[in-house]
């Protein structure tokens, strides 16, 4: 996995530029990959996800790319609006007993009017 | 409707106190999780539990525990409560399998003095 710094990554945008946020997973067996956002204040919720069969998928502003070779995901969103800020999950499902949603680090969004 | 709720979502406590919070699930879902959120919002899991088994991340303290009295409610108690254990929790439910996204509470901020 992704090693903790001190700090959130964070990306500034400005409103209506396409944002991409990175996500480095650990585990080459996981097959299952979601993007969360978390708004303050709440919990995080489901975007978009993407199996390993699959090296991009798209929804409405979002896409996701996964690239197995080197264990990398990126989050595009197209024509990022304030609403967009938020904190960012990648997610895996890693097997322990069950499979378990496990989490990054998370990166910090912000879209400037 | 809500899918997830938690309860309290504040909760201010002396060291020492024991404490618990409530999670519920009106989704029929399978298992249940939950989840610290750090002051850097680093999500970790803290426990995974279905009718079937219980998995504990062997990093929480004893402690902690949680508690379900049926499928749709799983309960964390926290005894001796310490200042480090100051964090955001978050309950958490999704369909038991390898493809499935978890849904989540508001959260519970925990703040110990």
């Amino acid at each position: 996995g992704e090693s903790v710094g001190l700090h959130l990554p964070t990306l500034s945008v400005q409103e209506g530029d396409n944002s991409i946020i990175n996500c480095a997973y650990s585990n080459s067996a996981s097959d299952y990959f979601i993007w969360y956002k978390q708004e303050s204040g709440k919990g995080p919720q489901f975007i978009i996800d993407i199996r390993s069969n699959m090296d991009k998928r798209q929804g409405q502003r979002v896409t996701v790319l996964l690239n197995k070779t080197v264990k990398h995901l990126s989050l595009q969103i197209a024509a990022t609006q304030p609403g967009d800020s938020a904190v960012y999950f990648c997610a895996e499902n890693i097997k322990g007993g069950s499979y378990i949603p496990t989490f990054g680090r998370g990166t910090s969004l912000i879209v400037h009017p | 409707d809500t899918a997830v709720s938690q309860t309290p979502k504040y909760l201010v406590t002396q060291m020492g106190n024991d404490k618990s919070i409530k999670c519920e699930q009106n989704l029929g879902h399978d298992t249940m999780y939950w989840y610290k959120q750090d002051s850097k919002k680093f999500l970790k899991i803290m426990f995974s539990y279905n009718n079937k088994e219980l998995i504990i991340n062997e990093t929480v303290p004893n402690r902690f525990s949680p508690k379900s009295p049926d499928k749709a409610h799983l309960n964390l108690h926290i005894n001796s409560l310490e200042l480090g254990d100051s964090a955001v929790y978050f309950c958490a439910s999704s369909q038991e399998g390898r493809r499935s996204s978890a849904f989540f509470g508001q959260g519970t901020r925990l703040t110990v003095v």
